[in-house]
């Protein structure tokens, strides 16, 4: 029963193609994140919404495009596929900040990775 | 502008041994940091984490050491090992510091092999 999963795991498409990688999280949690791991190994946020509301706009080209239908899924669409968007996709989510005792954990998806060809 | 930095990319430790696995930050908005752990084709996994209000955390085999004065946190896993072999990243955020949701950060992780 996986807390929180991404589809598809390994995603191969050509340069100029549209795609969406889909994510849900069954935790009850409020907030949901997309991280992007580069060749560098980098782990850098993207973006990150909370109750659906996007909270988080990092420096992201806007061919990359995050929807939240409800509170448990985070899907990213990217068009117009370029080679550099090549990486491994990390969802994520954890409970918002309360304002109390500072964030909770992030669990993390087991990432999809992404192959531009 | 790496706010986490995690200065060695990879560390060899014989098992049984203490692994300590080294982390540093700049931005002194951070008051929460936490380690992570990550096998191949896996997502990271928590593992330990500290408020800015401590010096210390431990949790069974793992200890994390908080020198905010230093900007340095470090994870000490004693006695190391096999099971040990992956990668640690580790993260930093400002979560009393945002209205809503947090943002973490990462470093860009340590490479931690355990050799029997």
């Amino acid at each position: 029963d996986t807390a929180v999963s991404q589809t598809p795991k390994y995603l191969v498409t050509q340069m100029g193609n549209d795609k969406s990688i889909k994510c849900e999280q069954n935790l009850g949690h409020d907030t949901m994140y997309w991280y992007k791991q580069d060749s560098k190994k980098f782990l850098k946020i993207m973006f990150s919404y909370n109750n659906k509301e996007l909270i988080i706009n990092e420096t992201v080209p806007n061919r990359f495009s995050p929807k939240s239908p409800d509170k448990a899924h985070l899907n990213l669409h990217i068009n117009s596929l370029e080679l550099g968007d090549s990486a491994v996709y990390f969802c994520a989510s954890s409970q918002a900040w309360t304002g109390g005792g500072g964030v909770t954990e992030a669990f993390f998806g087991q990432g999809t990775r992404l192959t531009v060809v | 502008d790496q706010q986490v930095k995690q200065n060695s990319p990879s560390l060899s430790v014989q098992e049984g041994r203490i692994s300590i696995l080294n982390c540093d930050y700049t931005n002194s908005m951070f008051d929460y940091f936490l380690w992570y752990k990550k096998y191949p084709a896996e997502g990271p996994t928590f593992l330990i984490s500290i408020s800015s209000i401590k010096d210390k955390n431990e949790d069974g085999r793992f200890t994390v050491f908080l020198n905010k004065s230093a900007k340095h946190l470090s994870l000490h896993i004693v006695p190391s090992q096999p099971g040990d072999s992956a990668v640690y990243f580790c993260a930093a955020s400002g979560g009393r510091f945002y209205s809503s949701a947090s943002k973490i950060i990462f470093g860009s992780g340590t490479r931690l092999s355990i050799r029997p």
